[in-house]
């Protein structure tokens, strides 16, 4: 069955600083899809990236850089300079390939960015 | 364009009643599933609709409930809630099944139900 960790329950950080949230995924599948999103104390689950298992390029957006690595099982995320509009709970979540868009999220990691 | 709209948004029920929740996709979008959002066990799929069939169900017993209509547009219902309902359940919504043909999943703010 599909599992993804998120190791880090919470992560303190001060404005500016970098800071990589990490993500390992478990799947038998050989394709399958993985996620992150962010969630703000509103509740939303605002989407950030979608990768598929077949392209492990690495991407950045902004201040954002997905760090993709199979060999590993992993999927991390880093934010460059952080600042305090990041604050938010961050999922990392995984879809297999014909399990339509069941998608299995990690525990998440909530980033608190102090000024 | 619209994004996933949830309503009501917040709600207060108790115990033994049942609730039904609502949700529009983003239009064009022809899947719609479901999540449960509770502090201890996180967030767990309920279940999926896709073209008004349910295409795949999460491990939730069966007072957990849905359908979607013939506009995409999906409700839940949980009858004779108990005080463990108490969660954020959200909706999200994606054009089409799986991923494999480039869909991305979209969120609505969810819904906030409290079991007293």
């Amino acid at each position: 069955a599909q599992k993804v960790t998120q190791a880090q329950t919470e992560i303190s950080v001060v404005e500016k600083e970098d800071v990589t949230l990490d993500c390992v995924y478990e799947t038998r599948d050989t394709t399958y899809y993985l996620f992150w999103y962010k969630q703000p104390p509103s509740g939303e689950l605002v989407f950030l990236i979608r990768r598929n298992s077949f392209d492990e390029q690495n991407e950045i957006s902004g201040r954002y850089s997905w760090n993709f690595q199979k060999s590993t099982s992993s999927f991390n995320f880093t934010i460059t300079a952080s600042q305090v509009v990041d604050s938010a709970v961050y999922f990392c979540a995984l879809s297999e390939e014909g399990a339509g868009n069941m998608l299995t999220f990690g525990g998440g990691t909530r980033l608190m960015v102090k000024p | 364009k619209a994004g996933v709209t949830q309503t009501p948004r917040y709600l207060i029920k108790t115990r033994g009643q049942q609730v039904t929740l609502s949700c529009s996709p983003i239009s064009g979008h022809r899947s719609v599933s479901w999540y449960q959002q509770t502090p201890g066990q996180g967030l767990q799929f309920l279940f999926e609709y896709f073209s008004e069939t349910q295409r795949n169900k999460g491990n939730f017993p069966g007072r957990f409930s849905g359908r979607q209509f013939s506009n995409s547009r999906s409700e839940m219902n949980v009858s004779t809630l108990e005080l463990g309902d108490s969660a954020l359940y959200l909706c999200a919504s994606s054009p089409g099944q799986g991923g494999s043909s480039g869909n991305t999943i979209y969120f609505g703010e969810g819904s906030w139900l409290t079991v007293v």
